[in-house]
């Protein structure tokens, strides 16, 4: 089980903010937010990861709610570059809940 | 950040044949990593975790007689496609748990064809 909910599919004109949701609800204590994007016939690529207070890096800032059910992850100025699905997981560093398990994901098209 | 590669990127083989498809940790050593397979327009299935030096763990309605994952070093995991049919045709990726901070880094994927 994925354990997060995502929108299937988004839209966002280049040099905007993205802003992607997702709902994690049943998240545990010691486990963190992560996001991943794919990019059409590549591997994953990290984004960014989070426990309980927000984060920024050079790619995107994360944005998880005080309660930890659900966080935004923030492109701040998105380009066609940008375009792929983006994945929301939620996973403990150690034992069995350190494996990554794949939700559906949320499709981010960038349009001119 | 850390690399993790794949080989081969792509291959296409006959039906019955054999696939072997490598992962390698290339500047960390990986006592865990895990496979995963991908159908078009579908999301990543996690099919099995490989863990060094022993038999690796398989998710449920994975046939571990049909993939064969053997992780003989902390920097490579095979991952051996058995009597592949045109229905085990999918993107194949690798992922590897880092040591200490248990970050995982992903592999850039194997696209498999069978005729």
């Amino acid at each position: 089980d994925a354990k997060t909910t995502q929108p299937p599919s988004m839209d966002c004109a280049e040099g905007r903010a993205a802003n992607l949701p997702c709902n994690h609800s049943t998240i545990s204590g010691n486990e963190y937010v992560y996001w991943y994007r794919q990019i059409h016939s590549q591997g994953p690529q990290y984004i960014i990861h989070g426990l309980k207070n927000n984060e920024t890096n050079e790619m995107a800032s994360l944005i998880i709610t005080e309660d930890r059910k659900s966080s935004t992850l923030i492109l701040p100025h998105a380009t066609l570059r940008d375009t792929a699905v983006y994945y929301c997981i939620v996973r403990a560093l150690t034992g069995t809940a350190s494996k990554l398990t794949f939700g559906t994901g949320t499709r981010l098209q960038v349009t001119l | 950040g850390a690399v993790v590669s794949q080989h081969p990127s792509w291959v296409i083989c006959k039906s019955g044949t054999s696939v072997k498809i490598e992962c390698r940790s290339l500047d960390f050593q990986a006592t865990t990593m895990f496979w995963y397979r991908q159908f078009p327009k579908q999301s990543l299935m996690l099919m099995a975790t490989s863990n060094e030096g022993s038999k690796a763990t398989y998710e449920q309605g994975v046939e571990k007689d049909k993939f064969l994952i053997n992780h003989a070093s902390l920097t490579l995991s095979t991952l051996t496609v058995t009597s592949a049919h045109p229905e085990d045709s999918s993107f194949y990726i690798c992922s590897a748990r880092a040591p200490g901070t248990g970050e995982l880094f992903f592999g850039e994927g194997s696209r498999l064809t069978v005729l």
